[in-house]
């Protein structure tokens, strides 16, 4: 079935650039999502990216897309400690979205 | 709007014991869809249902789950006779028909011991 993989752990300072990483199997994707789970709180959207994208930019975020790859990133440019959380990648499969497991980013001061 | 709502946000139960999980969609979305997470598998789909009627719940882990939506603004999870491998979160979200974004409630933490 639909697969989407992601590294579990990142560290940054605060002030860094932070990426993270996605890949995905299903070559059909229209959509894929970025979605941030702040702690003992449900998942909430950042942003998307529609696939005949290659590059969509929001204020300090920035999402890639490798078609051909079927990766996925999600750049936060100068993070701060309120941007520790867990982000989720996730592609649609039909009606349902389908996520990775999430990287936990951690942002020092 | 309150956005999608979950009860209860916490339970704990023994062993056995049948748990009923409840949601509250956003009005005039059409989609619902029950996730489960854990450390372990991260977050899974369940069962999801389109116009109140269950789509796929090939997710179901097994026969002692069962979900259903009677109406478009309510819907359960029952785990019958619930196990400790059962404690997770889980999310109920419910899908904009128009743009097709999931908003996702805050999750009913179960813990079976």
């Amino acid at each position: 079935g639909e697969d989407v993989e992601q590294s579990l752990f990142l560290s940054v300072r605060e002030g860094d650039s932070s990426v993270i990483n996605c890949t995905y199997t299903d070559s059909s994707s229209t959509y894929l999502y970025w979605y941030k789970q702040e702690p003992g709180a449900g998942l909430q959207l950042l942003t998307y990216i529609f696939s005949n994208m290659d590059m969509k930019q929001d204020q300090r975020l920035t999402v890639l897309l490798n078609k051909k790859d079927k990766h996925l990133s999600l750049r936060i440019a100068d993070t701060q400690t309120g941007d520790s959380a867990i982000y989720f990648c996730a592609d649609r499969a039909g009606t349902a979205l389908i996520f990775g497991k999430g990287t936990t980013l951690s942002v020092s001061s | 709007d309150a956005g999608v709502i979950q009860s209860p946000r916490h339970e704990v139960t023994e062993m056995g014991q049948e748990v009923t999980l409840r949601c509250k969609p956003i009005s005039g979305h059409n989609s619902l869809f029950w996730y489960r997470q854990t450390m372990m598998r991260g977050l899974e789909l369940l069962i999801y249902f389109n116009n109140n009627v269950p789509i796929d719940d090939s997710g179901m882990p097994e026969d002692r789950f069962s979900a259903k939506m009677p109406n478009a603004s309510f819907s359960t999870l029952k785990i019958q006779p619930s196990e400790p491998r059962d404690s997770a979160v889980y999310f109920c979200a419910s899908a904009d028909r128009n743009t097709g974004e999931l908003f996702f409630g805050e999750g009913s933490r179960l813990t079976v011991l």
